[in-house]
């Protein structure tokens, strides 16, 4: 069975430091990847997704970045992370052949102060 | 687009009640529908799904209604429990688009025991 894995579960950084979240997906190849992020008590907010190694499309211009270096990671980075970066961030996979339900790994909370 | 700036509508319910979540879709060419379950710290978990050549599904405890002509979509929860206690969000999927859906802004639901 497909499974997905994001770490760390929670993070607390200081405004201008470095950020690295990944994801992982087990047990399927070549699937579509997507990395959103939630505010407290907000909606879903779609930042990058990815159809291929290499292949990012990013949603909205942020401070944020995204990179695929294997078919199955998915990295979320930021050079210097600012305030308004805290957030609920969340990795998710649908399968290469069409299908449209996205599986959601269990998240990680950042906070940055 | 996304409604990830708005802040969750509420909607509490007592045990044993029927719940009814309603979610306004924006998209008339949308043709694909689904609804996730949130539950605090979590990530969203499916529920169900519906296409756009249906108007009514039905799982366990749970039916989805469609109603196209006024772009509306609801999920009933029959005998709510405490443990349906969570963000509800309904996701379209357009047919013009390949790999994303939009999400709605989600609903809060509180079972009171």
């Amino acid at each position: 069975s497909q499974t997905i894995h994001q770490w760390p579960a929670t993070l607390v950084q200081p405004v201008g430091s470095p950020l690295s979240l990944e994801c992982t997906v087990e047990g399927t190849s070549n699937p579509n990847l997507y990395w959103y992020r939630q505010a407290a008590g907000r909606g879903l907010q779609l930042l990058f997704y990815s159809v291929g190694i290499g292949q990012i499309s990013s949603e909205v211009p942020q401070n944020l970045s995204a990179s695929r270096p294997q078919d199955r990671q998915f990295i979320l980075s930021s050079k210097k992370l600012l305030l308004s970066d805290s957030g609920f961030y969340l990795c998710a996979w649908t399968p290469v052949w069409g299908g449209d339900i996205q599986y959601f790994g269990a998240g990680t909370r950042l906070s940055v102060l | 687009g996304e409604s990830v700036g708005l802040h969750l509508p509420t909607l509490s319910v007592q045990e044993g009640d029927n719940s009814i979540i309603n979610c306004a879709y924006s998209n008339s060419a949308s043709d694909y529908f689904i609804w996730y379950k949130q539950e605090s710290g979590k990530g969203p978990q499916f529920i169900i799904d519906i296409r756009s050549n249906m108007d009514k599904r039905q799982g366990q405890r749970v039916t989805v209604l469609l109603n196209k002509t006024v772009k509306h979509l609801s999920l009933q929860i029959a005998a709510t429990q405490p443990g349906d206690s969570a963000v509800y969000f309904c996701a379209e999927k357009p047919e013009t688009s390949y790999d994303k859906v939009i999400f709605g802004p989600g609903t809060s639901l509180s079972v009171i025991p």
